[in-house]
């Protein structure tokens, strides 16, 4: 069974530019979530989807924003990047939302860098 | 708000020994507890996924033991090898926010 599967592994960008990151929850998972790592903040929530909504949001400004397809794939986008968004970029997914008794699988991460 | 903490941040040992890794939680209204791993630059590895029902998990050399009661959780690493180096984090699900709230993590490095 393939594990979670996230794409690009590496980014690199400007301020200001936008990225679209994306991630493949393993299949028969549902929900899909995303975390910020960073040296300093350590990791973070972002948000989590089910069923193509979003269910649970993070502490994050609004150029953080993101989606969930019908065959549970997500996008992440981040729009007028800054200096501050470089970092690890891990998507988790689980089989199903509101059992929160599942294991969360993360994939290998985006590692994006801001110029 | 929940926070967690992992001591010690960082961690040396010689091959063989035994160790043990402290995670502490402020809110004991957790669903469950999740212990990862993390290669350099690497994603997360999910070791053992301790239930609030549940004292502690096994898997192979490792086992955590959880305490609700007293926000605490430790994972015991047998018999250690320098191919356990990593980084571990530990997770917990609390009951209000469907997230997973993550410690800061301990840096292990098991050498020769």
């Amino acid at each position: 069974k393939a594990g979670v599967t996230q794409t690009p592994r590496y980014l690199i960008k400007t301020r200001g530019q936008q990225v679209t990151l994306s991630c493949s929850p393993i299949s028969g998972h549902r929900s899909v979530s995303w975390y910020q790592q960073t040296p300093g903040q350590g990791l973070q929530f972002l948000f989590e989807y089910f069923s193509e909504t979003q269910r649970n949001k993070g502490n994050f400004p609004g150029r953080f924003s993101g989606r969930q397809f019908s065959n549970s794939r997500s996008e992440m986008n981040v729009s007028t990047l800054e200096l501050g968004d470089s970092a690890l970029y891990l998507c988790a997914s689980r089989r199903l939302a509101g059992g929160p008794t599942d294991t969360q699988y993360f994939g290998p991460g985006t590692r994006l860098t801001v110029l | 708000k929940q926070e967690v903490t992992q001591i010690p941040a960082a961690l040396s040992v010689p091959e063989g020994e035994n160790l043990v890794l402290n995670c502490s939680f402020t809110d004991s209204a957790i669903y469950n507890l999740q212990w990862f791993r993390q290669d350099p630059g690497k994603g997360l590895t999910s070791l053992l996924l301790i239930q609030s029902s549940q004292r502690e998990q096994t898997s192979g050399r490792l086992n955590a033991s959880l305490d609700k009661s007293s926000g605490r959780s430790t994972l015991y690493i047998a018999a250690s090898q320098p191919g356990d180096s990593a980084t571990y984090l530990c997770a917990v699900w609390t009951g209000t926010a469907s997230k997973l709230t993550f410690g800061t993590g301990t840096r292990l490095q098991v050498t020769l």
